[in-house]
C-alpha cells in the first residue's frame, strides 16, 4: 500500500534559519503530493503540491519538489518566521485513489 | 465564501454510546471526505462521500457510517463507542477528482 514517511520532531529553529524537513514515500504509479500545515487548535490547510516529476510546488517562501528518482518531497524554506511554527505533514494521493494518506508530521517551532 | 465548517466544536461521550458528526463543504465542493487524527499522528482515512454514495473506505470498522445529502453536506455517525475513538475527526471536501482537499478545523470527540 501507499505510505509516506517524514522526518521525525521537533524541530526548533532560530528565526531566519534555513529549514528542510525530510519526506520520503512509497506509491505504485504516479502520485500526487502534498504538504498540508495544522496550527495549533486548527484543521490542516494546503500549502504546496505537485502532481508530477520535477513539478515544484511553492507558496508563503516553502518549496518542494516532487523527486520521482529518489521518492522524495522535500520541504524547504530559505527563512523561517515564529509564525511559521506549526505541524507540517507530507501527504499523497495514489493513483487511481480518492484517499490522502499522511506522514506522522514534524511539529516545527522557531524562536525568536 | 465560506469554508468547509464542522459541529460540533468539542463532544464528550461514554463507551457504548452512539455520536453524529456534521460537515458542510466548502461552497462549490461536491465530495467529502472524513478523516481521524488520533493525538501526535497524521490523520487516517475513514471514507469518501460523492453523490450520495461511499466512494472509497479507508481501514476502519462498520460501526463508523456516513451519510452525503442533496446540498453535499455530510455526517459521519459512530456506534459502540470505545476509548480508542478518542480523536480528532476532520472532515474534507473537494471538486472533481485529482483537486486538492480542503480541511475544516474539525470536532474533538472525547470518550470517557
Amino acid at each position: 500500500g501507499n505510505s509516506v514517511t517524514q522526518m521525525e520532531g521537533p524541530v526548533t529553529l532560530s528565526e531566519e534559519a534555513f529549514l528542510t524537513i525530510n519526506c520520503t514515500y512509497t506509491a505504485t504509479g504516479y502520485p500526487s503530493l502534498f504538504w498540508y500545515v495544522q496550527y495549533p487548535g486548527e484543521g490542516l490547510q494546503l500549502l504546496l503540491k505537485a502532481t508530477k516529476a520535477d513539478d515544484k510546488g511553492s507558496n508563503k517562501g516553502f518549496e518542494a519538489t516532487y523527486r520521482k528518482e529518489t521518492t522524495s518531497f522535500h520541504l524547504e524554506k530559505g527563512s523561517v518566521q515564529v509564525s511559521d511554527s506549526a505541524v507540517y505533514f507530507c501527504a499523497l494521493t495514489g493513483a487511481g485513489s480518492y484517499q490522502l494518506t499522511f506522514g506522522k508530521g514534524t511539529k516545527l517551532s522557531v524562536i525568536p | 465564501d465560506a469554508g468547509v465548517t464542522q459541529s460540533p466544536t468539542h463532544l464528550i461521550k461514554t463507551r457504548g454510546q452512539q455520536v453524529t458528526l456534521r460537515c458542510s463543504p466548502k461552497s462549490g465542493h461536491d465530495t467529502v471526505s472524513w478523516y481521524q487524527q488520533a493525538l501526535g499522528q497524521g490523520p487516517q482515512f475513514i471514507f469518501q462521500y460523492y453523490e450520495e454514495e461511499e466512494r472509497q473506505r479507508g481501514n476502519f470498522p462498520d460501526r463508523f457510517s456516513g451519510h452525503q445529502f442533496p446540498n453535499y453536506s455530510s455526517e459521519l455517525n459512530v456506534n459502540a463507542l470505545l476509548l480508542g475513538d478518542s480523536a480528532l475527526y476532520l472532515c474534507a471536501s473537494s471538486s472533481g477528482t485529482n483537486q486538492p482537499q480542503h480541511f475544516g478545523d474539525g470536532t474533538r470527540l472525547s470518550i470517557l
